[in-house]
């Protein structure tokens, strides 16, 4: 089946560093999401793209769906505490089958 | 705030008793889905819902099975449950066309 490999799995930055992740997939993707979960909470949607080389922002964070549409990246800019997570990207290739996600990455920020 | 709740949102149970999750909507979306969350294995879907009784399952469905009766409810139910099964279970529905997939709060469930 599809496979998304997400990475990192795992990044501690300093607060008000720029944080880079992404995804690649197997196979094309016609939308892309990215998630983010607190600990206890159910994952939260940030991002959606549905364009291949679109880049949308919300607030400090950016995503990109890659031109090769097997592919995007999340950055966050000026990264702050509350941006402690995970992170998921989630794809899906036609409007009618589920979302294939990934492992997600961790992300822990030192104040 | 998708209008998504999950009761219960914690359970303990033994093994071999049988346990049903609803997953409750106020916004009569088409798509549901059930899927559990375990370390080192993310989100897996484990079975969804493109309708009223309309079913399919996912990638983790073996010792699940759901109902959906009513656009609102869908309910997730294992039959005899066993330790493995000890994990989160969130539910999800799907906006506008199936693109964007909103999560419930999460129910814990723990198999003694």
């Amino acid at each position: 089946g599809q496979q998304l490999n997400q990475s990192p799995q795992s990044m501690f930055i300093q607060e008000g560093e720029d944080v880079s992740m992404n995804c690649t997939s197997s196979s094309i993707f016609n939308t892309w999401l990215w998630y983010k979960q607190d600990p206890g909470e159910g994952p939260v949607l940030l991002i959606a793209l549905y364009k291949a080389g679109e880049l949308t922002s919300n607030g400090r964070l950016t995503a990109q769906f890659g031109i090769t549409r097997k592919d995007s990246f999340l950055n966050i800019s000026a990264s702050i505490p509350s941006d402690v997570g995970i992170y998921f990207c989630a794809g899906r290739d036609s409007g009618n089958t589920p979302l294939v996600f990934g492992k997600g990455t961790r992300l822990s920020v030192i104040a | 705030d998708a209008g998504i709740t999950q009761s219960p949102r914690h359970k303990v149970t033994e093994t071999g008793t049988p346990v049903t999750l609803r997953c409750h909507q106020t916004e009569n979306h088409r798509y549901m889905y059930w899927y559990r969350q375990d370390p080192g294995h993310g989100l897996r879907l484990i079975h969804y819902s493109y309708g009223v009784k309309d079913t399919d399952k996912g990638e983790v469905s073996d010792g699940y099975s759901v109902s959906r009766s009513k656009t609102e409810d869908f309910l997730l139910t294992l039959e005899s449950a066993t330790s493995s099964q000890t994990s989160v279970y969130f539910c999800a529905i799907s906006t506008r066309d199936n693109n964007e997939q909103f999560f419930g709060p999460g129910t814990r469930l723990t198999v003694l």
